[in-house]
């Protein structure tokens, strides 16, 4: 089946670095990726929508500066967390579409911020 | 606006019997999917079954079947004869089919089943 290979899976990083997540699909072509973050025992928040080739889509509430996104091939779009807190400390997750019936996720990547 | 309700926080079910966990939706998309996924501790999210909006027959992928009820907007995974590793979260999701929000998944706030031996 379509999958979703997603990288680091868990990421420390110092307050005020960047960290950047990145998101493949391994054996089809995905023009769209979406972002999502979890809490701890909560659920899944849709962040923003990867577009390749064009700018990202974010959903309301969603810092665009700090949440930056590049889709720059069919294959491989990336999550970066800018100057990053510990409230930014959470599980990203990126998922594709290879087709209607079917939205893949990769493994998630748990980002702590200290 | 979608929604997707979950209202079991947490579900026990004894080993080899089946449980029913519920979802119910709201939408104004005329086409749209259903999604159930299985998320363990692990964090992954493990995708178990799809009912699409205009499929007449309920969808079955093994030990897993979707009993949909379009007029009630309720889309409840059932899980038959329920193994211990089956112990996890589980998420109800929506999204628009044919729109550009396609792939867009609206997550319900999950149910925590835990399978007794």
């Amino acid at each position: 089946g379509a999958v979703v290979s997603q990288h680091p899976s868990r990421v420390i990083c110092k307050s005020g670095t960047s960290v950047k997540i990145e998101c493949r699909s391994l054996d089809f072509q995905a023009t769209t990726m979406f972002w999502y973050r979890q809490f701890p025992k909560q659920s899944l928040m849709l962040m923003a929508t990867s577009n390749e080739g064009s700018k990202a889509t974010y959903e309301q509430g969603v810092e665009k500066d700090k949440f930056l996104i590049n889709h720059a091939s069919l294959t491989l779009s990336t999550l970066t967390v800018t100057s990053a807190h510990p409230e930014d400390s959470s599980f990203y997750i990126c998922s594709a579409f290879p087709r209607n019936t079917e939205a893949f996720f990769g493994q998630g990547t748990r980002l702590t911020v200290v | 606006a979608q929604k997707i309700t979950q209202t079991q926080p947490g579900m026990f079910v004894q080993e080899k019997e089946a449980v029913t966990l519920d979802c119910t939706y709201d939408t104004s998309d005329p086409s749209y999917g259903l999604f159930w996924y299985k998320q363990p501790s692990s964090g992954e999210m493990i995708f178990l079954i799809y009912q699409g909006s205009y499929d007449q027959q309920n969808a079955t992928e093994g030990r897993y079947s979707l009993n949909f009820q379009k007029a009630r907007k309720s889309a409840n995974l059932v899980i038959s004869a329920s193994q211990l590793g089956d112990s996890a979260m589980y998420f109800c999701a929506m999204s628009p089919v044919g729109s550009s929000n396609t792939g867009k998944l609206i997550f319900g706030q999950g149910t925590t089943l835990q399978v007794k031996p």
